[in-house]
């Protein structure tokens, strides 16, 4: 079936550190890939997305690349800053029922400065 | 322009009790999802509107749930009657098109305990 693969958290840098949370994933087709981040408090925000094989996806600093023969969306940032703890989810979208997200277990990151 | 809002934002009841879940998406968003995390496991899908009907309610985990959304706006979902199991955070998403590549906007989620 459809699933997604995420690092377990949490994950703990210091300010500046160079961020990498692995996501893979499992799934028919040609899904469209997310980040998701949910900040303390708030609702679960898109980070950035990429649609098909070999895109990149980048916002605020991170970036992500579609990576086909490896089925993996791996997230990077260059230089984490203490405004980035938050819980990232990676997600797919595989078009099932035209919409229905499929979420790995999240990624708790917390950035001292 | 406002985002997606549910309410309560944190429900407590006991074991055989009734809650409402409501959830009004951003406006003009056809279609609505819930989603629902229960601690330590992933957010897993519960079902899709688009509008007023049903699209997909294929993760609804039994018939104690039943979601509506009369006249396409907001959304509720029941929990009747809940149980320990069904605590977690209960999400909801709204999004224009619904399709694969479609980004959907989250609402804060509504954290429900059951005792």
């Amino acid at each position: 079936g459809n699933s997604v693969t995420q690092m377990e958290g949490p994950v703990t840098l210091s300010e500046e550190a160079f961020l990498t949370i692995n996501c893979t994933y499992t799934a028919t087709g040609y899904p469209s890939l997310f980040w998701y981040v949910q900040y303390p408090g708030e609702g679960l925000q898109l980070l950035l997305k990429a649609t098909k094989a070999d895109d990149k996806g980048s916002n605020k600093g991170f970036e992500a690349t579609y990576r086909k023969e490896t089925t993996s969306f791996h997230l990077e940032k260059g230089s984490v800053q203490v405004s980035d703890s938050a819980v990232y989810f990676c997600a797919l979208n595989y078009g099932g029922s035209q919409g229905n997200l499929i979420f790995g277990k999240g990624t708790k990151l917390s950035v001292k400065p | 322009e406002a985002g997606v809002t549910q309410f309560p934002s944190h429900s407590v009841i006991e074991k055989g009790q009734t809650v409402t879940l409501r959830c009004d998406p951003i406006s003009g968003h056809d279609n609505l999802y819930w989603y629902r995390r229960v601690m330590g496991k992933e957010i897993k899908f519960l079902l899709h509107f688009v509008k007023e009907s049903k699209q997909d309610e294929s993760g609804m985990p039994n018939n104690r749930f039943l979601a509506e959304r009369t006249g396409g706006t907001y959304s509720t979902l029941k929990v009747q009657p809940a149980e320990l199991e069904d605590s977690g955070v209960y999400f909801c998403a709204s999004s224009l098109v619904g399709a694969l590549w479609d980004e959907q906007y989250f609402g804060p989620g509504t954290r429900l305990t059951v005792t």
